[in-house]
């Protein structure tokens, strides 16, 4: 079974601070993402990568960037964490097959609360 | 509104009776896939339909697509309370070939 673990499932973090969201999964998926999730918002999108050292933004990556230095690990980090920011967030990783949308495999996620 | 969008946003059924969930999207697909997700955790995949299936069986789930009505439903059977999640339905984007639209869900209350 594919296993996608996160660094945390819960995290307090002050306004201003650096926060690193750590992801890994084991199935050697060549994709991963990042997603936050709000009340009423459903899943959005905020940075994917298809490849070591590729990344490419979604739909809300403002006050995000990522790091994929190995195949396996995918890290989300806030520069400088806003109350805004208080949300879950979860972590994905599917195959690589151009033209079929293959299913994604999650993580349990990180509830970030900032203050 | 995004593609991908489930209907209803809430339902609270008794245990036992059948659980039907629709999802509307709005562009040309080649699959469409549903996850469900327990209060709190990660979305789990349940079952994905291909563009040129029209029904799909899973257990005690059944999936339907109609390209032409750009339409699918899941009908949960015989509903435990442990079925008591929130369910999404997930297309894909045309601007990429594996992200995919998550709706804003629907939230199943099995009663016991």
């Amino acid at each position: 079974d594919v296993k996608v673990t996160q660094s945390s499932r819960y995290l307090v973090k002050r306004t201003g601070e650096k926060v690193f969201l750590e992801c890994v999964q084991d199935m050697d998926h060549e994709n991963m993402f990042w997603y936050r999730q709000d009340p009423g918002l459903g899943l959005r999108l905020i940075y994917f990568s298809y490849d070591v050292k590729m990344k490419e933004k979604g739909d809300i990556p403002e006050g995000y960037s990522v790091s994929r230095e190995k195949k396996e690990r995918f890290s989300l980090i806030l520069e400088s964490a806003s109350t805004n920011q208080t949300s879950m967030y979860l972590c994905a990783s599917s195959l690589l097959q151009t033209g079929v949308r293959e299913t994604q495999y999650f993580g349990p996620g990180t509830r970030l609360l900032v203050l | 509104s995004q593609q991908g969008e489930e209907d209803p946003q809430a339902l609270s059924i008794q245990e036992g009776e059948n659980a039907t969930m629709n999802c509307s999207y709005k562009t040309s697909i080649n699959n469409l896939q549903w996850y469900r997700q327990n209060s709190g955790r990660g979305l789990v995949h349940l079952i994905l339909i291909r563009s040129n299936e029209r029904e799909k069986h899973s257990g005690r789930l059944r999936v339907t697509l109609d390209t032409s009505k750009k339409s699918s439903s899941l009908l949960i059977t015989a509903s435990r309370a442990a079925d008591t999640a929130s369910y999404f339905c997930a297309t894909g984007r045309m601007d990429s070939s594996y992200k995919l639209i998550f709706g804003s869900g629907t939230r199943l209350l099995v009663r016991p």
